[in-house]
């Protein structure tokens, strides 16, 4: 079964925009993570925030934490045409190896 | 920056075949995972190994095994192929600890025809 649930699943926003994308999971972990994947890609790690932390920020980027509702957002701010992608959440549980388990994805459509 | 070296970069292979992924970690990183991710779908996790052992192992079939070597590169074996193994195969290498993140490879697109 899947750790992480998305939402929404697909998001279309103009540009200059701000994107907000949820994540929940079930189990208690370690730290949540953050990818990018461009369509037949790479996943790109973007930011990881640990189960001690609320918030954090990298560049555009802001992420929340909510250990006792087991949620994620992220948050991109003035979005760019090149930020079309999907992001996925990836949770590294407490009792593993730091193994990641993915959620289903966002994907994200800036229009110019 | 050295990144996660994976080959071959596509792969085409018909059903019952075997085939072999490979992929070289970042140095110094102690840890590499495999995912596999089918169209569409988020990565499922396959199997991971810590300083050349395994260390975990996911939804990976009987017919996949995987190795990592002594020079810390690994290679994830499929055989009796089917066509449902048609998928993009990722591996990922970290620092266990590190809290940085995993650093992806460009992934390797098996199609089984």
């Amino acid at each position: 079964s899947q750790q992480g649930e998305e939402d929404p699943q697909a998001l279309s926003i103009q540009e200059g925009e701000n994107a907000t994308m949820n994540c929940s999971y079930k189990t208690s972990i370690n730290n949540l993570q953050w990818y990018r994947q461009n369509s037949g890609r790479g996943l790109v790690h973007l930011i990881l925030i640990r189960s001690n932390e609320r918030e954090k920020h990298s560049g555009r980027l802001r992420v929340t934490l909510d250990t006792s509702k087991k949620s994620s957002s992220l948050l991109i701010t003035a979005s760019r045409a090149a930020d079309t992608a999907s992001y996925f959440c990836a949770t590294a549980e407490v009792s593993g190896n730091e193994k990641l388990t993915f959620g289903t994805g966002t994907r994200l459509t800036i229009i110019p | 920056a050295a990144g996660v070296i994976q080959s071959p970069r596509h792969l085409i292979k018909e059903k019952r075949e075997t085939a072999t992924l490979k992929c070289y970690p970042i140095p110094r990183h102690d840890t590499v995972y495999w995912y596999q991710q089918g169209p569409g779908q988020d990565p499922q996790f396959l199997i991971s190994f810590y300083e050349k052992m395994q260390s975990d192992k996911g939804s990976i079939p009987d017919r996949f095994s995987a190795q990592q070597f002594s020079d810390y590169h690994s290679e994830l074996n499929m055989s009796s192929l089917e066509l449902g193994d048609s998928a993009l195969y990722f591996c990922a290498s970290s620092l266990l600890g590190g809290g940085y993140g995993y650093t992806f490879g460009s992934g390797t697109r098996l199609t089984v025809v």
